[in-house]
């Protein structure tokens, strides 16, 4: 069965700081990976993706993933944080069926210092 | 810049009472589903569903869920006989041949 583990549950960084929320992920196949963004009292907000190819995704708003299958990991970052970019964050695994589910970790809370 | 939509956004009701939650996928989409989200708890899958019929289910969907696509724009989730524990927020999704599930805003439900 495929799981998702975020470590932290709470992750403060300076504005302008280095922003690294980690996941690692748990699948018998290569799977598919996904980075989700939930801003307080919204819905789902896709950020990036892996599908396959380049191991290294852009998403949107400076954030990147990398895969990294012999760590079974798909941290995402961004150089330099910003005060926008405090939200719930969900790396997110499915398995490379058309309709199969999305299983979620648990969620990192990002809080910006000023 | 098509998108999902749920209505309503709040859904407050008594225990023991049915609820149903609508939603309205991307137009040329062809699966479909329903997640909730629990407060402070993480996303779960509840159900998905293909072709008119449901294609997975979680243990959470038991006898007292059901999906039904009415025609051919709606996409609903009832629940029967709603329990304290039902609360939560409802998300549905739906996604096309490419695999990205496009999530909508959700519907939150209070069960008193």
């Amino acid at each position: 069965a495929q799981s998702v583990t975020q470590l932290g549950s709470h992750v403060s960084v300076s504005e302008g700081a280095l922003v690294l929320l980690r996941c690692n992920y748990s699948s018998s196949v290569p799977p598919y990976l996904f980075w989700y963004v939930q801003y307080p009292n919204q819905g789902l907000q896709l950020l990036l993706k892996y599908t396959t190819g380049a191991t290294l995704v852009k998403g949107i708003n400076g954030f990147e993933a990398e895969f990294k299958k012999s760590e079974t990991s798909f941290h995402l970052t961004k150089p330099s944080a910003h005060m926008s970019d405090a939200a719930e964050y969900f790396c997110a695994v499915s398995d490379r069926n058309r309709d199969d589910k999305i299983i979620f970790g648990k969620g990192t809370r990002l809080h910006i210092l000023p | 810049e098509p998108e999902v939509t749920q209505t309503p956004s709040h859904q407050v009701t008594q225990m023991g009472q049915e609820v149903i939650l609508r939603c309205v996928p991307i137009s040329n989409h062809l699966y479909f589903y329903w997640y909730r989200q629990i407060l402070g708890q993480k996303v779960e899958f509840l159900v998905s569903f293909y072709n008119n019929e449901i294609s997975e289910k979680s243990e959470i969907f038991d006898d007292q869920f059901s999906v039904e696509r009415p025609d051919g724009s709606n996409f609903t989730l009832k629940i029967r006989s709603t329990k304290l524990e039902d609360s939560a927020m409802y998300f549905c999704a739906s996604s096309d041949l490419a695999n990205e599930q496009f999530f909508g805003p959700g519907t939150r439900l209070t069960v008193l």
